[in-house]
């Protein structure tokens, strides 16, 4: 089945600094790359997604690249702010619509 | 704009009791999921719920859980008899299609199994 890596666990940046998370994963079918944020107590919240038949998308401060000749997709976040502090998990999903976690990387923006 | 959501946002149950969490996918949504986050850790992947029947699920999803659509609206999530270790987020979700149109979550039902 399919296994999502993510990178690096913990990252911590001075607020205005880009933030790069990156993810690597194992089934070649996968299809649909989404990213989601989650603040503390709250449930995952998209931020945004890539499809496999895009290699980059972006959306004001944040973009997604995908390499699927690598099977690796990243998170970019540029002029990062304080409010982008949170946990944001990479996935990967299969034509049954299953979604395959990466284990979260906890992003913390100093002002 | 349209929310999933998921009832009780807390639940503590003792040891072999058995549990039931509650969503409401949003209304024009076809694929129902659940998964589940021990604290700290990644959100993983139970089950999935296609037209009134289980399309797939993970290891996770043994004997004791089950899934049910009773009413057109509602979307369950049953564990027979609670273990400590089913302590957990409970995340419902849904999306229009696959692959993973419109996919939502809801905020989640905390479960302290005691």
């Amino acid at each position: 089945g399919e296994n999502v890596e993510q990178h690096p666990s913990t990252l911590s940046v001075q607020e205005g600094d880009s933030a790069v998370i990156k993810c690597t994963y194992s089934d070649s079918a996968s299809n649909y790359f989404p990213w989601y944020k989650q603040e503390l107590g709250k449930g995952p919240q998209l931020i945004i997604d890539i499809r496999s038949n895009v290699g980059e998308k972006k959306d004001q401060r944040i973009a997604v690249t995908l390499n699927k000749t690598a099977k690796h997709f990243s998170l970019h976040i540029t002029e990062t702010q304080p409010e982008d502090s949170a946990v944001y998990f990479c996935a990967a999903a299969g034509s049954q619509g299953n979604l395959i976690f990466g284990k979260g990387t906890k992003l913390s923006v100093k002002p | 704009e349209p929310e999933v959501t998921q009832t009780p946002s807390h639940q503590v149950t003792q040891m072999g009791q058995e549990v039931i969490l509650r969503c409401v996918p949003i209304s024009n949504h076809l694929y129902f999921y659940w998964y589940r986050q021990i604290l700290g850790q990644k959100v993983e992947f139970l089950v999935s719920f296609y037209n009134n029947e289980i399309s797939e699920k993970s290891e996770i999803f043994d004997d004791q859980f089950s899934v049910e659509r009773p009413d057109g609206s509602n979307f369950t999530l049953k564990i027979r008899s609670t273990k400590l270790e089913d302590s957990a987020m409970y995340f419902c979700a849904s999306s229009v299609g696959t692959p993973n149109y419109g996919y939502t979550f809801g905020s989640g039902t905390r479960l302290t199994v005691v």
